[in-house]
């Protein structure tokens, strides 16, 4: 089946230690999203790359990163985790305008991030 | 971009309808409402979407009044599965669709 795969569902890693997070996707939808949810709180969005174009939301941390090598591919950098990073990270995509509004966003089933 | 409030939480009964209305006072003309669905540890599902009136598919209806500044996402006759978070979203096609704000969502528990 045509999906979004995150891996690895469950990451731990230490205060101020580097983190990649990746997303996959067999889908061929040009759009992807990254999403940050913190417990019992609505995904907020992160940024989101249109092809190769990325979009980054006016209020996110500097210390949040992403690459797209490929259509494909999507990784989320976390440069100097802190203990109020820990949270799910939720990938998504989408076709863009009218595909958006008829297929919606399909969103992998997230990595939990622990910072130690 | 439109924001959304929605009831913090609903509790209903096994075959019940659920009813659960959204309010979207600013949304804009270009602007679609969806609807989706969360289960703990796992990414949203999109329901269903719509611009005004009623929309129906296999697993829910949405109505939107003239005005459309609210939304009622209807389930019919729920079952245990169904307690879920379920978050109303309003999509921009103006910006293509790509930027929108997931409001608080309601968190419906489903009792046998």
């Amino acid at each position: 089946d045509a999906m979004v795969i995150q891996n690895p569902r469950y990451q731990v890693t230490q205060f101020g230690k580097p983190v990649t997070l990746s997303c996959s996707q067999t889908l061929n939808h040009n759009v992807m999203y990254w999403y940050q949810q913190k417990s019992s709180q609505a995904p907020k969005l992160l940024f989101h790359y249109y092809d190769k174009d990325f979009n980054n939301e006016a209020d996110t941390p500097d210390n949040f990163q992403s690459r797209r090598p490929n259509t494909s591919f999507c990784f989320l950098d976390i440069r100097s985790p802190g203990l109020g990073d820990a949270a799910m990270y939720l990938c998504a995509t989408s076709r863009e305008g009218q595909g958006v509004l008829n297929y919606g966003y399909t969103f992998g089933s997230g990595t939990r991030l622990t910072v130690v | 971009l439109a924001k959304t409030t929605q009831p913090i939480s609903m509790d209903s009964y096994e075959g019940q309808e659920v009813n659960i209305t959204c309010s979207h006072n600013n949304i804009a003309t270009n602007d679609y409402i969806t609807w989706y669905q969360q289960f703990p540890s796992q990414g949203p599902r999109f329901i269903i979407q719509g611009y005004k009136t009623k929309v129906t598919n296999e697993v829910a209806s949405l109505f939107i009044p003239a005005d459309r500044k609210s939304s009622t996402l209807s389930l019919p006759r729920v079952s245990l599965s169904d307690t879920a978070v379920y978050y109303c979203l309003v999509v921009p096609l103006s910006t293509g669709g790509f930027k929108t704000i997931f409001g608080a969502g309601t968190r419906l528990f489903v009792k046998a």
